[in-house]
């Protein structure tokens, strides 16, 4: 069965430095998704995008973070300079657009920010 | 946007039906009824979704009430996998983001 990839699958970075998470979204999916997961909490939209655009975001999505699908294949997720507070696991997800939206999860990246 | 209620927590024996319940009483027409769950330590997972229709998949069943203000999720025979919280969302028929609520916490004893 298709799935979404992500890596890496853990990653800890100091306060104020750059992270790019990766994704590879199903291969014939138009539509896809950042979400993330503070530990203990709800799984929270960040982002979807659709057509080399960003389409909706939250308010968790502030300057600091960026998406870019930078060829046919991979979505990744940039946050620019990380705070203690970007801890969480990132979710990365994409679907068709069709029959509903279903949408398809990969399995998470860790970031811990120390 | 419409919401959905769910139970906090639910619990069930191994190897019994769970009925896990959800209302939406402000859905509209256009609203998928989509049922995610998501497992320990691991990314959230579709199960089923419907329209109007109850629903049959190799994962659990989708029983939609006449009026559509409530569904209820079925898992036949609950197994230890299946603990996990379960989330009742509303999704439009385009790319609209997934936006999940509390869910119902499932526990499966053995």
């Amino acid at each position: 069965e298709p799935e979404v990839t992500q890596t890496p699958s853990h990653q800890v970075t100091q306060m104020g430095q750059e992270v790019i998470l990766r994704c590879v979204p199903i291969s014939n999916h138009l539509y896809f998704y950042w979400y993330r997961q503070i530990l203990g909490q709800k799984v929270e939209f960040l982002v979807s995008f659709y057509n080399n655009e960003i389409s909706e975001k939250s308010e968790i999505f502030d300057d600091q973070f960026s998406v870019e699908r930078p060829d046919g294949s991979n979505f990744t997720l940039k946050i620019r300079s990380t705070k203690l507070e970007d801890s969480a696991m990132y979710f990365c997800a994409s679907s068709s657009g069709q029959w509903g939206n279903t949408i398809y999860f990969g399995e998470g990246s860790w970031l811990t920010v120390v | 946007d419409a919401k959905t209620t769910q139970p906090n927590s639910m619990e069930s024996n191994e190897e019994e039906p769970v009925h896990l319940p959800c209302n939406h009483s402000t859905i509209s027409g256009t609203d998928y009824i989509h049922w995610y769950r998501q497992l320990p330590s691991q990314g959230p997972e579709y199960v089923i979704h419907g329209l109007t229709s109850n629903v049959n998949n190799r994962m659990a069943s989708l029983a939609i009430a006449e009026d559509r203000k409530s569904s209820t999720l079925i898992l036949h025979r609950a197994t230890l996998r299946d603990a996990a919280v379960y989330y009742c969302i509303l999704g439009k028929t385009s790319y609209d983001k997934v936006i999940f609520g509390p869910g119902t916490s499932l526990s499966v004893i053995p």
